[in-house]
């Protein structure tokens, strides 16, 4: 059974740097995309981005300049880098399994989420 | 940048339907995925591919998509099933949500 294990750092200053990590367990990397969601506090749901089995990447447009996603194969992980940030990226941070475009597949397996807070 | 609407709140009476629906440019070309969300839990896939439920997944649980608009509905709406829903769709390559309805379970 694939279980999402995910961590960082919760409280973070404007202009910093936030970095959160996902490993996989229960399933090689490879076989799937992974992506990472948000959600500020009260409100809905938005996608940041995914890498793909490859290791290609796509984020949403309104985070692209801002947004990394990396892949350490070796230790079945992936993170998220999101640089210059402010008060409107305080939220939870969540990594997921999938989805997969050409086959219709959501985000099956989903981490438990991470706090983030940023305030000066 | 592609939008998918939906309504902010939908209410149900225990036993009836309930019908939740996502609007969008053209949807019907695109496959429609539906989340579920309850307060302090990770969303969970309740709907993939328009109308496949992945396993464990109540039958209650079923989806179309025609047109523009994609409906989930819940039959049978039990107060277990109040919760946020989440329509999630592609465009371009990448990933829309709609913003979510709440689901009331009168």
């Amino acid at each position: 059974q694939v279980h999402l294990q995910q961590w960082g750092t919760g409280l973070l200053k404007p202009s910093d740097i936030l970095s959160l990590t996902c490993a996989v367990y229960g399933e090689t990397f490879s076989s799937s995309s992974w992506s990472w969601v948000r959600q500020p506090p009260g409100k809905g749901l938005e996608w940041i981005g995914e890498v793909h089995y490859n290791e290609n990447t796509d984020y949403n447009p309104s985070l692209k300049s801002r947004v990394t996603i990396l892949v350490d194969t070796s230790k079945n992980q992936f993170s998220l880098m999101l640089t210059s940030l402010t008060a409107a990226d305080t939220a939870v941070y969540y990594c997921a399994r999938g989805p997969a475009m050409v086959r219709g597949e959501g985000m099956d397996v989903w981490g438990r989420g991470t706090t983030v807070t940023v305030s000066s | 940048s592609y939008d998918l609407t939906q309504p902010p709140s939908v209410s149900v009476s225990p036993g009836q339907t309930a019908s939740i629906p996502c609007s969008g440019d053209k949807l019907g070309d695109k496959y429609v995925c539906w989340y579920q969300q309850k307060p302090g839990q990770s969303p969970t896939l309740v709907i993939y591919r328009d109308n496949k439920r992945p396993s464990g997944i109540p039958e209650r649980f079923s989806g179309s998509n025609s047109g523009d608009t994609a409906t989930l509905t819940i039959s049978w709406t039990q107060a277990v099933d109040e919760a946020d829903y989440y329509c999630q769709a592609w465009d371009s390559g990448t990933v829309v949500f709609g913003g979510g309805t709440k689901l009331t379970v009168l």
